[in-house]
């Protein structure tokens, strides 16, 4: 089975500054998705940004964007002009499309986003 | 909104007793799953379903039954609440496509005495 590993339990940065969110999975297949989630203070699981292995590009989204090194099985979630709405709980996500889709969480890294 | 619906929000219980989460989407997602989130120990996939009709067990099913008699709804049910089942659950639908990622409920806290 797939495992997903974020060594980093807790983290701060400061409102403006930008931030790195680490993330490393293990897997035999080529194909499959990666995905960072947020979850703030109300609990509400927030999909940030969605990764196909297949492309090479990094993915983007606003201030939020990744870095894939798919050879070293990596996957950090970069947050740039970090914002105090940033603070939050991150997860890092793994999925096949096939097998159902089904997801292997990490364990997440909380975030704190200091004024 | 369209999205997926969990009640309740909260619950208590005492250890034996059965109840049941309803989780309801609107999206039209074949699949659907429920997970457990425990302090530090990130999300566990507890059972899923790719379509009505159609449920299978996750990593940790024990103690829990689900069913899935249309697209819409997957209810999870807790047979003989233990304290150890106390803990925050999450249902997730997605299409059956290309994994664009889950849309999640807003959760149910649930305690276990």
């Amino acid at each position: 089975a797939q495992t997903v590993t974020q060594s980093q339990p807790e983290m701060s940065v400061q409102e403006a500054e930008t931030v790195t969110l680490s993330c490393t999975y293990d897997t035999s297949e080529n194909n499959y998705y990666l995905f960072w989630y947020k979850q703030p203070p109300s609990r509400q699981m927030i999909l940030v940004i969605r990764q196909e292995a297949y492309k090479q590009q990094n993915a983007t989204e606003n201030r939020f964007s990744v870095n894939f090194q798919k050879a070293a099985k990596s996957f950090s979630l970069k947050i740039s002009d970090s914002q105090l709405g940033d603070t939050a709980m991150y997860f890092c996500a793994f999925s096949y499309n096939t097998n159902a889709g089904k997801s292997t969480f990490g364990d997440g890294t909380t975030l704190t986003v200091k004024p | 909104n369209a999205g997926v619906t969990q009640t309740p929000k909260f619950q208590v219980l005492k250890t034996g007793q059965s109840m049941t989460l309803q989780c309801a989407q609107d999206m039209n997602h074949e699949y659907m799953s429920w997970y457990r989130q425990d302090p530090g120990m990130g999300l566990r996939l507890i059972h899923y379903s790719v379509g009505a009709g159609i449920t299978d067990q996750g990593e940790v099913p024990n103690g829990y039954n689900v069913s899935r008699s249309t697209t819409e709804d997957f209810p999870l049910r807790l047979l003989s609440a233990a304290p150890s089942q106390t803990s925050v659950y999450f249902c997730a639908s997605r299409e059956s496509g290309r994994n664009y990622g889950y849309t999640f409920g807003s959760g149910t806290r649930l305690t276990v005495v």
